[in-house]
Order: C-alpha cells, then sequence, then structure tokens
C-alpha cells in the first residue's frame, strides 16, 4: 500500500507570498492531520481534517488555513508568508480510530524556504 | 506545562549494544496513546511502535520494545542490539483520547548516534 505523499517536496517563497501545499493519505484512511517542525519550536500540530471538516485547530494565525476534499486529499494554505514560516510541515493520515488510539503515519514533508 | 519530556538530547551507542530512550507524559486524562517516531535526516516521520494507556502489556515491533510504567507516567523506547542504520532523531508523542483536541503533543526529540 502506498504510503502518504506531499508534494511539492521543497519551496521557495519570498515574504508576502501565498503558499499551498498537499497532501495525499494512505489509501482508506480519511483523518489527515498537518505539523509544523521548525529548529525552535519543535514539532507542532497545525490542524486535522476529517470527512471533509476541520476537527481540531492548533494554536496558529489565521493565515494557515486547510481543506480536505471528498477523496480525503488535503491542502494547506499560508498567506502573507513570514520568515518564521520557514520549516518543515508534514502531514499524516490515520484510521481515525476511536480515542488515543489512533496511529498517525506521516508523509515526507515539505520544505518550505521564506527568503 | 510540558506533556512530553525526553530528557536526552543525544546519545552515542556502540553498534550492537542496546539502547534505552527516555521519555515521561503528563495527562489527566484516563484514555490516551503513546507513540514512538524515528526521523532521519531525510525528514520523513517513521512510525516505530505504539502502546495504549489500557494495555496490559508492554508493546513490541521486532527490535523495539516499550517499557510502560503507567504509574510514573513513563514510555521508554528500548532498542535492541542496535545498528548504525538506528541513527536519526527519535520523538515520543502522545494523543489524548478526548478525541485528540491537540493532535499529536511531541517531546523535543533524542538525536542517537550509533557509532561502529
Amino acid at each position: 500500500k502506498a504510503g502518504v505523499t506531499q508534494t511539492p517536496r521543497y519551496l521557495i517563497k519570498t515574504r508576502g507570498q501565498q503558499v499551498t501545499l498537499s497532501c495525499s493519505p494512505i489509501s482508506g484512511h480519511r483523518s489527515v492531520s498537518w505539523y509544523q517542525q521548525t529548529p525552535g519550536q519543535g514539532l507542532q500540530f497545525l490542524f486535522e481534517y476529517f470527512s471533509e471538516t476541520q476537527r481540531n485547530k492548533g494554536n496558529f494565525p489565521g493565515r494557515f488555513s486547510g481543506r480536505q476534499f471528498s477523496n480525503s486529499r488535503s491542502e494547506m494554505n499560508v498567506s502573507t508568508l513570514e520568515l518564521g514560516d520557514s520549516a518543515l510541515y508534514l502531514c499524516a493520515s490515520s484510521l481515525n480510530l476511536l480515542g488515543g488510539t489512533d496511529t498517525q503515519y506521516f508523509g515526507p514533508g515539505t520544505r518550505l524556504t521564506v527568503l | 506545562a510540558q506533556k512530553i519530556t525526553q530528557t536526552q538530547p543525544g546519545m552515542f551507542v556502540q553498534e550492537k549494544e542496546a539502547v534505552t530512550l527516555d521519555c515521561t507524559y503528563d495527562t489527566s486524562d484516563p484514555s490516551y496513546g503513546l507513540f514512538w517516531y524515528k526521523q532521519p535526516s531525510s525528514g520523513e516521520m517513521i512510525f516505530l511502535i505504539y502502546q495504549g494507556s489500557y494495555d496490559q502489556q508492554n508493546a513490541t515491533e521486532g527490535r523495539y520494545s516499550l517499557n510502560f510504567q503507567k504509574a510514573r507516567k513513563s514510555a521508554n523506547l528500548v532498542i535492541s542490539a542496535s545498528q548504525l542504520g538506528d541513527s536519526a532523531m527519535y520523538f515520543c508523542a502522545m494523543r489524548e483520547g478526548r478525541g485528540g483536541a491537540d493532535g499529536l503533543t511531541f517531546g523535543k526529540g533524542t538525536h542517537l548516534i550509533i557509532q561502529p
């Protein structure tokens, strides 16, 4: 079974621009989560989508948004990029099991550099 | 307050030795899951092992085992017979049962280097 795929793998943008990242989950997985990883803040939860609805959201400004399509593929968008948005953005998919048992499987990430 | 604490920023281990990576957690939710992930320099997070809060036995997956001590809120990862390919960052993570409202909460990680 194919794993989680993310495109693009690398991206360079300038301040003020916007960017869209894409994530295709493992076949059969209906939940998609996004995380930001930076050297200073570590891994931080951005948001989670299930059945095309945002279910949970981390503590990030409104410039960060996302959506999920009917085939469970997900996109995240960052508008008005800032230098501090430079990070590795990781997407994870899961079966959406109950409670804390839901194992998330991660994609290779998109490395965003903001100049 | 930090929910996941990994106290070892870096570790050097000789090849073929066993290694224990420490993880303590904090939650008031009786239902939660604990996870360990490996992140090589390529960046991808690789799932290693899972332990549920209600599981009676320690989880094992090949060379990986999880030493789960619920009363101490400890979930240490044990890698037996370490290999050069085990060199990577290792993250302990938790998801609470209340719908996992905050997604996975990660520790700061341990950088493991296996020496030949």
